[in-house]
């Protein structure tokens, strides 16, 4: 069965310094990947998404970039947070352009 | 932009009642999603529904589309503490986009 990972769990960083999140993928190959970020209380914002390795596209232009250097695994970077870039980070996986399934999320406090 | 909105924002109910949740999007669809969000958790898939599709069950969940008012609903059943969550559509498709949710709250 298939299985996504994401770490850390939770995150504490002051404003200015850099991210690393990283999501895997187990039990399948070539998967579609995504990340998204959700505010307090609010939807999911479609961050990236990569339908192949070194193919990333973004949906909306910010402090952060993705990249995807093996097939299953996906990682969200920032050089310098900002405060507004806290959130819970979510990490999800499809088979193809339909259902999603999701990591458990990260989430980021930037102080 | 956000393709899916919810509708109402929160709804709260009694073990055992029914819950509706309705949904509304702007552009046509190939299918479309309902997932269920518990607090702090990442989403889960419920039911997907394609766009040649009117009605969907699933267990105690029943989904509809109306394509030509561009609107969804989903009804849960014989509702349970446990089905406290947000419930969120979307939109199948790599830019796919959620709305705010509705925030179901299932009083034992």
């Amino acid at each position: 069965s298939q299985t996504i990972h994401q770490w850390p769990a939770t995150l504490v960083q002051p404003v200015g310094s850099p991210l690393s999140l990283e999501c895997t993928v187990e039990g399948t190959s070539n998967p579609n990947l995504y990340w998204y970020r959700q505010a307090a209380g609010r939807g999911l914002q479609l961050l990236f998404y990569s339908v192949g390795i070194g193919q990333i596209s973004s949906e909306v232009p910010q402090n952060l970039s993705a990249s995807r250097p093996q097939d299953r695994q996906f990682i969200l970077s920032s050089k310098k947070l900002l405060l507004s870039d806290s959130g819970f980070y979510l990490c999800a996986w499809s088979p193809e352009q339909e259902t999603q399934y999701f990591g458990p999320g990260t989430r980021l406090l930037v102080l | 932009s956000q393709q899916g909105e919810e509708d109402p924002q929160a709804l709260s109910i009694q073990e055992g009642e029914n819950a509706t949740m309705n949904c509304s999007y702007k552009t046509s669809i190939n299918n479309l999603q309902w997932y269920r969000q518990n607090s702090g958790r990442g989403l889960v898939h419920l039911i997907l529904i394609r766009s040649n599709e009117r009605e969907k069950h699933s267990g105690r969940l029943r989904v509809t589309l109306d394509t030509s008012k561009k609107s969804s609903s989903l009804l849960i059943t014989a509702s349970r503490a446990a089905d406290t969550a947000s419930y969120f559509c979307a939109k199948g498709g790599n830019d796919m986009r959620f709305g705010a949710g509705t925030r179901l709250t299932v009083k034992p």
